[in-house]
């Protein structure tokens, strides 16, 4: 079965910090196929981040990805208040699980 | 203005039934797949199931293979999930979401999702 394991769980930081979050997968990804979703309270996720470091149409570019095989991050590098939210990445290959969530939360 | 939006979802009990319905508009809703994924409260996000742009192709998660049904009306732009044999783990907020490549399931687009709820 194939995993994705996403740490920290909770990532405490102040507006102006950087963000690194990281996603783990069980197998190696092929050919990159990963991307990353934002999900506010309320409100449906967003696509930020795909083939593993392209942004997706209005993403502004504090937001950034990185890796390969098996393992990826998604960096944030100057947190603004709109950016505490849930992230979510997503292997869309063969297969399509998300993993469980990193929730960014103002310290 | 490109979007999706969910409606029929509601409080229903266990063993019943429920068709969501997605509309999309802003977009040529034939050209692309598109799914539904669902959230538990206070859970992550699970992909339900798919539908190619010609509905030949359909695709269900295991947990709801032989109970849900996904279907689309190219001709209105709509989107549907019918829902049989409903049990209390199906409760969850179902997003609708397109995909933009040929079996490269990534979201670019989601709805604001609707809540079911199965519960007696």
């Amino acid at each position: 079965e194939f995993v994705l394991t996403q740490s920290p769980g909770t990532l405490s930081l102040s507006p102006g910090e950087r963000a690194t979050l990281s996603c783990r997968a069980s197998q190696s990804i092929s050919s990159n196929y990963l991307a990353w979703y934002q999900q506010r309270p309320g409100q449906a996720p967003r696509l930020l981040i795909y083939g593993a470091s392209t942004r997706a149409t209005g993403i502004p570019d504090r937001f950034s990805g990185s890796g390969s095989g098996t393992d990826f991050t998604l960096t944030i590098s100057r947190l603004e208040p709109e950016d505490f939210a849930v992230y979510y990445c997503q292997q869309y290959g063969r297969s399509h699980p998300f993993g469980g969530g990193t929730k960014v939360e103002i310290k | 203005q490109v979007q999706l939006v969910e409606s029929g979802g509601g409080v229903v009990q266990p063993g019943r039934s429920l068709r969501l319905s997605c509309a999309a508009s802003g977009y040529s809703f034939r050209t692309y797949a598109i799914h539904w994924l669902r959230q538990a409260p206070g859970k992550g996000l699970e992909w339900v199931s798919a539908i190619s742009s010609d509905s030949i192709y359909k695709y269900y998660t295991d947990s709801v293979k032989g109970r849900f049904t996904i279907s689309r009306d190219n001709s209105i732009d709509t989107l549907y999930l019918q829902m049989d044999s409903l049990r209390p783990e199906d409760t969850a907020v179902y997003y609708c979401a397109r995909s933009l490549i040929r079996g490269l399931w990534y979201f670019d687009l989601w709805g604001r999702g609707t809540l079911v709820t199965v519960s007696s």
